[in-house]
């Protein structure tokens, strides 16, 4: 069974101060198969990173996805107050999708 | 531009059943398939299934596996979840999500259906 692993579970941080927001895979996934959201309450959970490190249209580029094999990260640079919501990872393993459980971003 | 719109909250007793619908405007509806995923109250997404708009087939994680329809009916551009068997453990915001190129993401979402499963 295919699993992602965030971590933090919580990160809290300043406005203008930097994210890094990490999805550990249980196996090694394509790049392509890689996807990071933003969830905020009350909201549909939106696309900010495809293919491990394609901006959804109109995503900002303070968003920036990396990383291949097991190990992908999600980086925000210079938080906004609009930034902090819950942030997942998913995997497609050609005929199944997986999120991570999440990783909450909060006001320090 | 693309839209995906739910049907309302439900509030259903254990043991009945749900169907939540996912009205698509925008886009070509046989392009993409139809995935529902669920957040039930203080957990994360929880993906559910999926349906080819192009020929019915679908795919489901295995928790679902036979408790779980899904159908989708391209003359009206519409997706439709039936959920069967409830448990008060399916309580929970259902979406709807269109997939996006190649089938590896979820580009566009619906609004979010609740459902409560209560006695």
């Amino acid at each position: 069974e295919f699993v992602l692993t965030q971590s933090p579970d919580t990160l809290s941080l300043s406005p203008g101060e930097r994210a890094t927001l990490s999805c550990r895979a249980s196996q090694a996934i394509s790049d392509i198969n890689l996807a990071w959201y933003q969830h905020k309450p009350g909201q549909a959970p939106r696309l900010l990173i495809s293919g491990a490190s394609s901006r959804a249209a109109g995503v900002p580029d303070r968003f920036t996805g990396s990383g291949s094999g097991t190990d992908f990260t999600l980086t925000i640079n210079s938080l906004e107050p609009d930034d902090f919501a819950v942030y997942y990872c998913q995997q497609h393993d050609n005929t199944r999708f997986t999120f991570g459980p999440g990783t909450r971003l909060d006001f320090k | 531009q693309i839209q995906l719109v739910q049907s309302g909250a439900e509030v259903k007793k254990p043991g009945a059943s749900v169907k939540v619908s996912c009205k698509t405007s925008g886009y070509i509806f046989t392009d993409y398939h139809i995935n529902w995923v669920r957040q039930a109250p203080g957990q994360g997404l929880e993906w559910i299934g999926w349906i080819s708009t192009h020929n019915g087939g679908t795919n489901f994680a295995g928790k679902f596996q036979g408790r779980v329809t899904l159908t989708t009916d391209r003359s009206t551009r519409m997706g439709d979840m039936e959920l069967r068997a409830l448990r008060p453990d399916d309580t929970a915001v259902y979406y709807c999500a269109r997939d996006g190129v190649g089938a590896t993401h979820f580009d566009h979402w619906g609004q979010g259906t609740r459902v409560i499963v209560s006695s």
